[in-house]
């Protein structure tokens, strides 16, 4: 089936620092990504949609040049966390949209826990 | 705009027994609906989608919803919990199917009990 990698799995930084995120589609090609935030105990909340080549589209309140997203190629988008600070501490999990096979499916990844202290 | 609202931020339920998780809608156009799982810091596992065919979907692990547009529901049911039913279930809606924006409900925690 459809596999969704996220790298690394887990990440400590100090504030001021920035961190990437890679999601990557192990065995079909995605020409859309769509990067998502949850809080403890909460709903996901879309932040940004990645299309391969062109710039991503970032859902009204996210402030773009903090959350840098690059989908260079058809199997990986990254999310850089720039300056980051503790209220940026959050599960960050990325989708990638399959169109393989007739079908029209978000497949997960296992998300990214992201500590900033 | 479109959106659910998932009744019930935790339900627990005995190990054989019914699981009813309950997730409504509102949208202008007809919904795609979805109903996805989480388990503990991992990703979100597709459950089950609805896209206008039948209005009873059967998903994977034995969970099953229907769409009952005159409720504007789409209940997520399995006729009998397993302890590894236990985890999170977020129920969610698409305009133009599931490869495109999702808008997800809350979440409902399910335990089940011995």
């Amino acid at each position: 089936g459809a596999v969704v990698s996220q790298h690394p799995s887990w990440v400590i930084c100090k504030s001021g620092t920035s961190v990437k995120i890679e999601c990557r589609s192990l065995d079909f090609q995605a020409t859309t990504m769509f990067w998502y935030r949850q809080f403890p105990k909460q709903s996901l909340m879309l932040m940004a949609t990645s299309n391969e080549g062109s710039k991503a589209t970032y859902e009204q309140g996210v402030e773009k040049d903090k959350f840098l997203i690059n989908h260079a190629s058809l199997t990986l988008s990254t999310l850089t966390v720039t300056s980051a600070h503790p209220e940026d501490s959050s599960f960050y999990i990325c989708s990638a949209r399959s169109l393989d096979r007739g079908e029209d499916t978000q497949y997960f990844g296992p998300g990214t826990r992201l500590t900033v202290l | 705009a479109q959106s659910v609202t998932q009744l019930g931020s935790h339900v627990s339920v005995s190990e054989g027994a019914l699981v009813l998780l309950r997730c409504n809608y509102s949208s202008s156009v007809p919904p795609y609906l979805f109903w996805y799982v989480q388990y503990p810091n991992q990703g979100l596992q597709l459950l089950l989608k609805y896209t206008s065919a039948a209005t009873l979907v059967k998903g994977i692990n034995g969970f099953e919803a229907e769409f009952k547009k005159s409720e504007t529901s789409f209940h997520l049911t399995k006729p009998s919990a397993h302890m590894s039913d236990a985890a999170e279930y977020f129920c969610a809606v698409s305009r133009t199917g599931g490869g495109n924006k999702l808008t997800f409900g809350t979440g409902t925690q399910l335990k089940v009990e011995l």
